[in-house]
């Protein structure tokens, strides 16, 4: 238990679905993120949220919407997507010092996403 | 982006014997080294985190170390246990971006 939750565990949707992924951290930190780790590849870093303010957000498609409601929880709502976006989407949390540099990230167990 | 390379791939031991992996990064513009450790069906775990040139951390019998002016860090299991079967993850940071590497997969024969 790394006090990152993620839900649903597994999800299987059709192109022209809309749906939605949910990350909360008991943790206390201040910084969320959602990362995609596709096979063969690295985890690549998707988006990234300070005190509730976006900062980054690594030249992801728009069918990829982020929500940072409060800095304990991190949405990904997700419309119209394509195959090879199936992948496991991770979410992690760190705290972010005053000079916006970040300490270790706790992950979540990650969503296991196919588009069918 | 930074081009972030570990090495080997995959690597299988025996129980009992030490291994090392290597995480090589561009050394321009760093501000911290992190390794993880993620085991199947679980969540990546941090390991270490490692901001100074020269910088050792050791927890149990996994220690790390860092090279920032070569761009470079090792990570070193001593005795590896059938339960340190994993893949171990570097990754640079800038600020808030992290680069992760591919990974090294560890498998320790019984």
């Amino acid at each position: 238990e790394t006090g990152v939750t993620q839900t649903p565990r597994h999800l299987v949707m059709g192109m022209t679905n809309k749906k939605s992924l949910k990350c909360e951290q008991h943790l206390g930190h201040n910084a969320m993120y959602w990362y995609k780790q596709s096979a063969k590849k690295p985890l690549e870093l998707m988006f990234v949220y300070n005190f509730k303010e976006q900062t980054e957000n690594n030249s992801v498609p728009s069918r990829f919407s982020p929500e940072c409601p409060n800095s304990s929880h991190l949405f990904l709502h997700l419309h119209t997507l394509q195959p090879e976006d199936s992948a496991l989407y991770l979410c992690a949390s760190s705290q972010v010092s005053a000079a916006r540099l970040s300490y270790e990230q706790y992950f979540g167990p990650g969503t296991r996403l196919t588009v069918t | 982006i930074l081009n972030v390379e570990q090495s080997p791939q995959s690597l299988h031991v025996q129980e009992g014997d030490s291994t090392n992996f290597t995480c090589s990064f561009p050394s321009s513009n760093f501000y911290a080294l992190h390794w993880y450790r993620w085991e199947t069906a679980k969540s990546p775990e941090a390991l270490f985190v490692m901001t100074l040139n020269g910088d050792e951390k050791k927890k149990g019998r996994i220690s790390a170390t860092l090279n920032t002016k070569e761009g470079y860090s090792y990570l070193y299991i001593k005795g590896s246990q059938p339960e340190d079967s994993a893949t171990y993850l570097c990754a640079p940071n800038t600020g808030n971006q992290f680069y992760f590497g591919t990974g090294t997969s560890l498998t320790v024969i019984p």
